[in-house]
């Protein structure tokens, strides 16, 4: 029973467009979402975090927008930069600080 | 380097031998949480401690598996008579109560 899943594998965007990375979750419980980015041989690295009480948190290029209706979350990265190429994981608590519970990830190919 | 530190980064061994994971967290952190990554998906949870406390396990901890943390500070995760199934990366994470967690470079477990 996967509660969080990316339904995207793999994502390629042009360096300078938008990339649009998705998730959606089924557990109504969950209350607190992250974003990891995760390069090979490396643990994931924490990029942003939203609570169920908002809808939008922005850092810099990286904006995270939350439905709860539709249980979906997605991460904007505006403008995408090679560097950003790598693994992204979309993981839920039911509380901010408990056990995260991880989507399979998306690969994220951004071309020069 | 004032991050979580993971020893060793790589480990093989022959099935049936025992292993033991060292996880350093960031020093004012109090919880910790030992996660289980293999190919091609996200982190799964094992446990996470608060303290010295063991608040959680995930029944993908069986009972070959243990993990501790004395005093607080650091944590071991050891595996017991090790099977191939159980060939993965070991992440390690830590947080300050209920802000995002920071996780370490991981060991990857070979079992041959």
């Amino acid at each position: 029973d996967q509660q969080v899943k990316q339904n995207s594998p793999s994502l390629s965007v042009q360096e300078g467009r938008i990339s649009i990375l998705n998730c959606d979750y089924t557990n109504s419980m969950f209350d607190y979402f992250l974003w990891y980015k995760k390069y090979p041989a490396e643990g994931p690295t924490f990029l942003i975090s939203i609570s169920s009480i908002k809808d939008k948190n922005e850092d810099g290029r990286f904006t995270v927008f939350l439905n709860k209706s539709a249980k979906h979350l997605s991460l904007h990265i505006v403008p995408s930069q090679p560097g950003d190429s790598a693994v992204y994981f979309c993981a839920a608590s039911a509380e901010a600080g408990n056990m995260l519970t991880f989507g399979g990830g998306t690969r994220l190919m951004v071309k020069p | 380097d004032t991050g979580v530190s993971q020893d060793p980064r790589h480990k093989i061994t022959k099935r049936g031998q025992n292993v033991t994971f060292r996880c350093d967290p960031i020093s004012e952190h109090n919880r910790l949480y030992w996660y289980r990554q293999t190919l091609g998906q996200g982190p799964e949870f094992l446990t996470y401690f608060q303290n010295e406390a063991q608040l959680e396990k995930s029944r993908l901890l069986s009972d070959r598996f243990s993990a501790e943390r004395p005093k607080g500070s650091f944590s071991t995760l050891e595996i017991q008579r090790t099977e191939q199934g159980d060939s993965a990366m070991y992440l390690c994470a830590s947080s300050l109560g209920s802000a995002e967690a920071f996780f370490g470079q991981g060991t990857r477990l070979t079992v041959v």
